[in-house]
């Protein structure tokens, strides 16, 4: 089992539109949790970290579930800029992190 | 500005070259990251360095090495024992404020290496 599992996607959504994102992680004993951005051709960018209690910037909301061990990433009112791979992140402890390899997302007009 | 930056932005080298890619911090991170981007893969570990002097390797360090002998810098030499080095080569670097948890990490822009 891979230690971060995503959808590749790609979602298409008109813009607007709600999208949701989940990942699942296999070491429960991972403790930080992040989701990345990152552009075609382009070096990931910091998005969001995933809290306990989950946590909300803007139009994102991130939501941890450590029973299933999962998390998810909401996007509201999709603009034509989110259009980019998100990649899910955990820790796996000794200050390594692993990365999923990404869920594509088209938003168009 | 703060940031990470790496150069080239592009490399081309001839199979058989050894081939040394920069990596610089203004961030006061303690911890630097390689990883190496191929399509339609996640990013995979290279080495890593905690603190100034030390380094470890991560899951695919076969044919390459680094070096840190300062805080501020990570190069990291691909040799010719690496069998697949084209790639997408990103460094990174985290805060590393102890208390056994692990940090975000910000990432450089990158460095294509093209070996022919």
């Amino acid at each position: 089992r891979k230690e971060v599992e995503q959808d590749p996607g790609p979602f298409n959504v008109p813009e607007g539109a709600t999208v949701a994102f989940n990942c699942t992680y296999s070491n429960s004993a991972s403790q930080s949790f992040f989701w990345y951005r990152q552009d075609c051709r382009k070096e990931p960018k910091l998005l969001m970290s995933v809290y306990s209690s989950g946590n909300e910037d803007g139009r994102f909301t991130a939501q941890l579930n450590r029973a299933s061990q999962y998390i998810s990433l909401l996007i509201r009112d999709s603009k034509l800029s989110d259009s980019a791979t998100y990649l899910c992140v955990v820790d796996t402890g000794f200050q390594k992190l692993v990365f999923g390899t990404g869920t594509r997302l088209l938003v168009s007009p | 500005d703060g940031g990470i930056t790496q150069s080239p932005k592009y490399l081309f080298r001839k199979e058989g070259q050894n081939v040394t890619l920069s990596c610089e911090q203004n961030l006061n991170h303690d911890a630097m990251y390689w990883y190496r981007q191929d399509p339609g893969q996640g990013l995979r570990l290279i080495y890593y360095s905690q603190i100034v002097n030390d380094f470890q390797k991560g899951d695919i360090a076969e044919g390459y090495s680094v070096s840190r002998e300062k805080k501020e810098s990570f190069p990291l030499t691909v040799t010719s024992a690496q069998k697949n080095p084209t790639a997408f080569y990103l460094c990174a670097s985290s805060p590393n404020r102890g208390a056994g948890e692990t940090y975000e990490q910000y990432f450089g822009p990158g460095t294509r290496l093209t070996v022919t």
